[in-house]
């Protein structure tokens, strides 16, 4: 089946800093990627949409100048969270779909959980 | 309105137990169903998908839409304390432009106890 991993698994940085996470598709080219964030007990709320190549697409209320996205290659997709405050503090997870895919193959990284003191 | 309602749960039942879970929606665009189970701190996999009405079977669970009631279901036969995890409901359409984003339910904790 396909692989999504992420990188980090568990980040902790202090405030005011910038930490990258990593989201790979480890045997499929990702013509798309998916960027979530989960809240404790919550459900999953997409962040912003990257096709390879292209700019990311955000979701309404989601500052692109804060959660940069990056996807770069058919492979890799990062997210940057820049200038890091407690209220960032949660689960990234990823996803990735190839070209031309079902909604139902859409694969999920592990996530990341980001502490930000 | 939410385009996905969940109920949150939590729930709890005895091993061996028959659970339903349940999700209602309101877009009906919607062509594609699906059920995931996250374990505490891992990513969501899929279950199950089921593509407009009827019901599908696999092993211990049945996925059943009735897209005439905009409702959407997963049981779980003789649960398991393994089956113990949140389930989300998702739901996404194929338009021109390909697959759509993935609509989620806010997901329900169920706990199978020994």
């Amino acid at each position: 089946g396909a692989v999504v991993s992420q990188h980090p698994s568990r980040v902790i940085c202090k405030s005011g800093t910038s930490v990258k996470i990593e989201c790979r598709s480890l045997d499929f080219q990702a013509t798309t990627m998916f960027w979530y964030r989960q809240f404790p007990k919550k459900s999953l709320m997409l962040m912003a949409t990257s096709n390879e190549g292209s700019k990311a697409t955000y979701e309404q209320g989601v500052e692109k100048d804060k959660f940069l996205i990056n996807h770069a290659s058919l492979t890799l997709s990062t997210l940057t969270v820049t200038s890091a405050h407690p209220e960032d503090s949660s689960f990234y997870i990823c996803s990735a779909r190839r070209g031309a895919a079902r909604p139902y193959e859409q694969y999920f990284g592990p996530g990341t959980r980001l502490t930000v003191t | 309105q939410k385009e996905v309602e969940q109920d949150p749960g939590p729930l709890s039942v005895p091993e061996g137990a028959i659970v339903s879970l349940n999700c209602t929606y309101s877009n009906s665009a919607f062509q594609y169903f699906m059920w995931y189970r996250q374990y505490s701190r891992k990513g969501p996999e899929l279950l199950m998908y089921t593509y407009s009405s009827g019901n599908k079977e696999d092993g211990r669970f049945t996925a059943q839409v009735d897209k005439s009631s905009k409702y959407i279901s997963l049981f779980i036969r003789d649960s398991q304390p393994s089956d113990s995890a949140t389930y989300l409901c998702a739901m996404s359409a194929i338009t021109s432009q390909g697959a759509q984003k993935l609509v989620f339910g806010q997901g329900t904790r169920l706990t199978i106890n020994p």
